[in-house]
């Protein structure tokens, strides 16, 4: 079946740090990878996306590469600022399930000044 | 400007009380879903339709009801609210075709006593 794991949170930064999020899954065939975030007391918006491997999704300073040969879609950015903080989750979407979405737990990220 | 709409935003019942989460689309989009967000749990799926008169179970589906008579609209009902449906709920919508992003609204907060 299609399913996402992520790194268990929280993780508390200080600002300019570097963040990985660690996230693998399993499906069968060529999903499609998200990230998305969730900021305080808000929905979930799309951070950024790959649609096959080796892509590299990118956005505001982050970035995540589709790597299917690890089944990983690791979250990095260089330099972290307390805009940050925030709820993400990594998810994936296939074609055999109808283009269903699957979410990992999320991961908090507090960064403090 | 593309969005998924729910309401009430906020809502403080009683055990019991029969009550419908509204959420509305203006996309065009096929797949359609909500959500319960908890602490420590991430997101799971109660229900999702792929289309109209489509409706499946997600995850967590006791004690919810939906239903899709129209594209755009896809209701939750809760036919006899508990203090364990307590959560934040999140709809959601998507387009069939693969790699897309799912769209989210802002999220309802329902606390039942």
């Amino acid at each position: 079946g299609n399913s996402v794991t992520q790194m268990e949170g929280p993780v508390t930064l200080s600002e300019e740090a570097f963040l990985t999020i660690n996230c693998t899954y399993t499906a069968t065939g060529y999903p499609s990878l998200f990230w998305y975030v969730q900021y305080p007391g808000e929905g979930l918006q799309l951070l950024l996306k790959a649609t096959k491997a080796d892509d590299k999704g990118s956005n505001k300073g982050f970035e995540a590469t589709y790597r299917k040969e690890t089944t990983s879609f690791h979250l990095e950015k260089g330099s972290v600022q307390v805009s940050d903080s925030a709820v993400y989750f990594c998810a994936l979407s296939n074609w055999n399930t109808g283009n269903q979405f699957y979410f990992g737990t999320g991961t908090s990220l507090t960064v403090i000044p | 400007e593309a969005q998924v709409t729910q309401n009430p935003r906020y809502l403080i019942t009683v055990t019991g009380k029969k009550l419908t989460v509204t959420c509305s689309q203006n996309m065009n989009h096929e797949y359609m879903s909500w959500y319960r967000q908890d602490p420590g749990l991430g997101l799971r799926q109660i229900y999702y339709s792929m289309n109209v008169e489509v409706t499946d179970k997600g995850d967590v589906p006791e004690g919810y009801k939906v239903s899709r008579k129209e594209k755009r609209n896809f209701p939750l009902i809760l036919e006899s609210p508990s203090p364990n449906q307590t959560s934040l709920y999140f709809c959601a919508s998507s387009d069939s075709t693969g790699g897309t992003e799912a769209f989210f609204g802002q999220g309802t907060r329902l606390t039942v006593v």
